[in-house]
Formats: C-alpha cells, sequence, structure tokens
C-alpha cells in the first residue's frame, strides 16, 4: 500500500528557517515532488528530486534519502508570504500521477 | 493569461442534478489531470490523459464519473446524480510530455462543486 506522512501543522518566525519533514511508503517510487498552496488558490509546483541529495532554488531547498524513503523541504529567510499548506508529492514509476497527502500547515508569525 | 483555465469556478446543484466541467490545459501541454480536494485534504488524484487517451483512472472515480478529452486539447469532467459527498474543489493539472524527464504539473483554479 502506500503511505505519505508529514507534520499537520508547523509554526516559524519571520526570517527563521524551517523543514518540513515527508516519509513515504509507495510502490515503483520515481521522485518526490514538492508544492505549495495558498488558503484559496491551486497548488504550484516547487522543487523536484529523482536523486539523493540536495536540490537548491532561491530561498527554498529540497532533499531526498531513497533509501530512507525520507525527504524535506527547507525554507530559508521565512516571510510572511510564505504561510500556506506544504504537499510532498512522491510520483510511482511509469504512472504521472502524483500522490498528495494532507500537507503542512505552515504559519509564519512576526 | 496562458496558464491552466477552468469553468466553472463555482457550481452549486441538487442532490441528483448532472454537472459538467471543462478544463484547458496549457497549450502545448499534452498531458491533463483531474484531481479532487476537499477541505483539510491534499489534491486526490481522479484521472490523466496523454493526448486524448485517458490511461489511468483511479478506484475512487466511481461509474458517475466520467472523463473525456476529445481532440487532446480540453477535456471536461462530468459527474451523473450528485451526491453530496461529491462536494469538493476539482482541480485540473497538465503538463509537457518530456520522456525521461520530469514533468511539472501546473494547476488550474479549480472548480469548487456544493451539493445541496
Amino acid at each position: 500500500g502506500q503511505s505519505l506522512e508529514q507534520p499537520s501543522e508547523v509554526t516559524a518566525v519571520e526570517g527563521a528557517i524551517v523543514q518540513i519533514n515527508c516519509t513515504y511508503q509507495t510502490s515503483g517510487f520515481y521522485g518526490l515532488s514538492w508544492y505549495q498552496q495558498h488558503d484559496g488558490g491551486a497548488p504550484t509546483f516547487l522543487s523536484y528530486n529523482a536523486l539523493d541529495g540536495l536540490e537548491e532554488t532561491g530561498r527554498f531547498s529540497s532533499f531526498l534519502s531513497r533509501s530512507d524513503s525520507y525527504g524535506y523541504l527547507l525554507l530559508q529567510e521565512l516571510q510572511m508570504k510564505d504561510s500556506a499548506s506544504y504537499f510532498c508529492a512522491p510520483g510511482g514509476a511509469g504512472s504521472y500521477q502524483l500522490t498528495f497527502g494532507k500537507g503542512t500547515k505552515l504559519s509564519v508569525i512576526p | 493569461d496562458t496558464g491552466v483555465s477552468q469553468d466553472p469556478r463555482h457550481k452549486i446543484t441538487k442532490r441528483g442534478q448532472n454537472v459538467t466541467f471543462r478544463c484547458d490545459p496549457i497549450s502545448e501541454h499534452n498531458r491533463l489531470y483531474w484531481y479532487r480536494q476537499t477541505l483539510g485534504q491534499g489534491p486526490e488524484f481522479l484521472t490523466y490523459f496523454q493526448n486524448e487517451a485517458q490511461l489511468e483512472k483511479s478506484r475512487l472515480l466511481s461509474d458517475r464519473f466520467s472523463a473525456e478529452r476529445p481532440k487532446g486539447s480540453f477535456s471536461t469532467l462530468e459527474i451523473q446524480r450528485t451526491e453530496q459527498g461529491d462536494s469538493a474543489m476539482y482541480l485540473c493539472a497538465s503538463s509537457l510530455g518530456v520522456a525521461g524527464g520530469y514533468n511539472e504539473q501546473f494547476f488550474g483554479p479549480g472548480t469548487r462543486l456544493t451539493v445541496l
């Protein structure tokens, strides 16, 4: 079967660094995507890891360890606009569907 | 605006009625996906098209749901005999099919369905 775990809520201070962890169990794992969704908005793509290691895109970085079925999203220099839900979404080999969990609601406070 | 568009943005219907939603993907994208999202949950995959071919359907997609992409461009999702449990945001996404590469999905704004 498939399972996906992320913390449900995280609160962090503006300017700080926050890490959102994701553990997954899925058959035929292909890679791990991260999406951001503001309240009332559509999910938007942040990052993707197919191989182990760290991918950096500006203030956001994403890490994957395939052997541990674990990944994280790192957000640096937090801004108020980063308050949103963040979803990790493993994709299976041969399939293009993404499996989203319940996501992590990040609240950035002054 | 050249992003994914969906119509209507909101739909209120009575239980038992049929509804149809439309999705226009980004023009050069050959892959199109439908997801459903309820409050506090992440999007749940419903179905996927590559061009006009429907290649995957979730077990969540009951017989009351049908999706088409007749010319490989826009897609429609129809729900027959709606039930209150169908109330959700229906999201459409599209991606460019690059063999061997990652295909970022671009989501539309969604159609919010309320079944009374």
